[in-house]
């Protein structure tokens, strides 16, 4: 019973354009999203957050989208750089269990030069 | 600055061995999480700790064991590796349990 899907394992994108990560949900009860950057050899790396009382976060390049009647969220990197390639994992929480973390299965970015 | 410190990187085990991963954080976080990952998934979380003397599972437990009698270190115990335990494991820590830290992750071979 996977409650966090990305339902796009890989994207290739061209250097300089935009990339978009989708995530959807099912546990109406996440209240608390968040975006995790990953290279290989090394731990995830925290990128972006969003409350569930807001429906768009944004810092620098990186903007997070949140449709909660929809049970959706999506990452916007604009413009897309080499160095973003990587894995990208959605995470969701829910307070009232312990604001454990539910990982989606990850999403490989390539951009290319 | 060294935030998350897991050891080792790389471990190979055979069949029926156990062994300890080590994970040390010097930031001071109560909490305290051990995660795997296996090709092409995300990340299972397997035990985590709200704070010292505190442990509790999480989606995977079984065949690991945690303990946290300090803070600053949450070791992972296999007992009886089996093949199915071939993964690459996390540990993280947080102060609030929702931006985790993690470590570099130690990669784990059980033949």
């Amino acid at each position: 019973d996977q409650q966090v899907k990305q339902n796009s394992p890989s994207l290739s994108v061209q250097e300089g354009r935009i990339s978009i990560l989708n995530c959807d949900y099912t546990n109406s009860m996440f209240d608390y999203f968040l975006w995790y950057k990953k290279y290989p050899a090394e731990g995830p790396t925290f990128l972006i957050s969003i409350s569930s009382i807001k429906d768009k976060n944004e810092d620098g390049r990186f903007t997070v989208f949140l449709n909660k009647s929809a049970k959706h969220l999506s990452l916007h990197i604009v413009p897309s750089q080499p160095g973003d390639s990587a894995v990208y994992f959605c995470a969701a929480s829910d307070k009232a269990a312990g604001n454990k973390l539910t990982f989606g299965g990850g999403t490989r970015v390539l951009v290319k030069p | 600055n060294a935030g998350v410190t897991q050891t080792p990187k790389f471990r190979i085990l055979k069949i029926g061995q156990s062994m300890t991963l080590q994970c040390a954080q010097d930031m001071n976080h109560n909490y305290m999480y051990w995660y795997r990952q296996d090709p092409g998934m995300g990340l299972k979380l397997i035990y985590y700790s709200v704070g010292a003397g505190i442990t509790d599972k999480g989606e995977v437990p079984n065949g690991y064991n945690v303990s946290r009698s300090t803070t600053e270190d949450f070791p992972l115990r296999l007992e009886l590796a089996a093949p199915s335990q071939t993964s690459v494991y996390f540990c993280a820590s947080s102060t609030s349990g929702k931006d985790l830290h993690f470590g570099n992750g130690t990669r784990l071979t059980v033949t």
